[in-house]
């Protein structure tokens, strides 16, 4: 099956830093999410992109598929971004998705 | 935005019992639905995917006779635990995919086997 690698597997920043975690799959995709998992479990979808790049608010998220990489951009860290990143993908042959091992994320004020 | 719900948060029973976990989405029909099991400080595991209707396809190593999946309708889908036994401890969380192929993902269900 595909494989799924995160980097930093952690991340410790000052409340206010910049940081990029990167995420590099094995294979084509038809689906790439980016999410957070907050403290109590909860995963709480941030972009949905299989290609191309996305702005939300302070996230931003950039795939470029024919290099099999996606990076997430988290400008003026707050200590409420702490917690797990992970990346999913769908190759195109399946339905499944499949999730990297996370970024574990700590901002300090 | 979708919801998926599940029931119970949290759950703590004794080793031997059986634990019934449901996932439900509130606002949409679930085309198919996913149970992913979690051990802490690790990352999300695919047990079985399942389709309204028919049987769960479950994913190598995982026992379809331990963890039983019924997906009767499209918007609710259970899985029960059978004979629990302390390594089956875990975070077990559902997602939902709806007709335009979102996924939306269940707040969770943390099981405590004693």
């Amino acid at each position: 099956g595909i494989q799924v690698e995160q980097s930093p597997p952690d991340l410790i920043l000052q409340e206010g830093a910049n940081s990029t975690l990167r995420c590099n799959f094995s294979d084509s995709v038809n689906n790439l999410q980016w999410f957070h998992q907050n403290p109590w479990g909860q995963l709480i979808n941030l972009f949905y992109i299989p290609s191309g790049t996305k702005q939300n608010g302070r996230l931003s998220a950039t795939t470029v598929a024919t290099e099999r990489y996606s990076l997430l951009y988290i400008s003026s860290s707050q200590t409420t971004d702490s917690g797990v990143y992970f990346c999913a993908v769908q190759e195109t042959s399946g339905s499944r998705l499949t999730f990297g091992e996370g970024t574990q994320l700590t901002v300090n004020p | 935005g979708a919801v998926v719900s599940q029931h119970p948060s949290r759950v703590i029973c004794k080793s031997g019992t059986s634990v019934k976990i449901e996932c439900r989405s509130l606002d949409f029909q679930a085309t198919t639905m996913f149970w992913y099991r979690q051990f802490p400080k690790q990352s999300l595991m695919l047990m079985a995917t399942s389709n309204e209707g028919s049987k769960a396809t479950y994913e190598q190593g995982v026992e379809k006779d331990k963890f039983l999946i019924n997906h009767a309708s499209l918007t609710l889908s259970t899985l029960t635990v059978t004979s629990a036994h302390p390594e089956d401890s875990s975070f077990y969380i559902c997602s939902a995919r709806d007709r335009g192929g979102g996924r939306y993902f269940g707040p969770g269900t943390r099981l405590t086997v004693t």
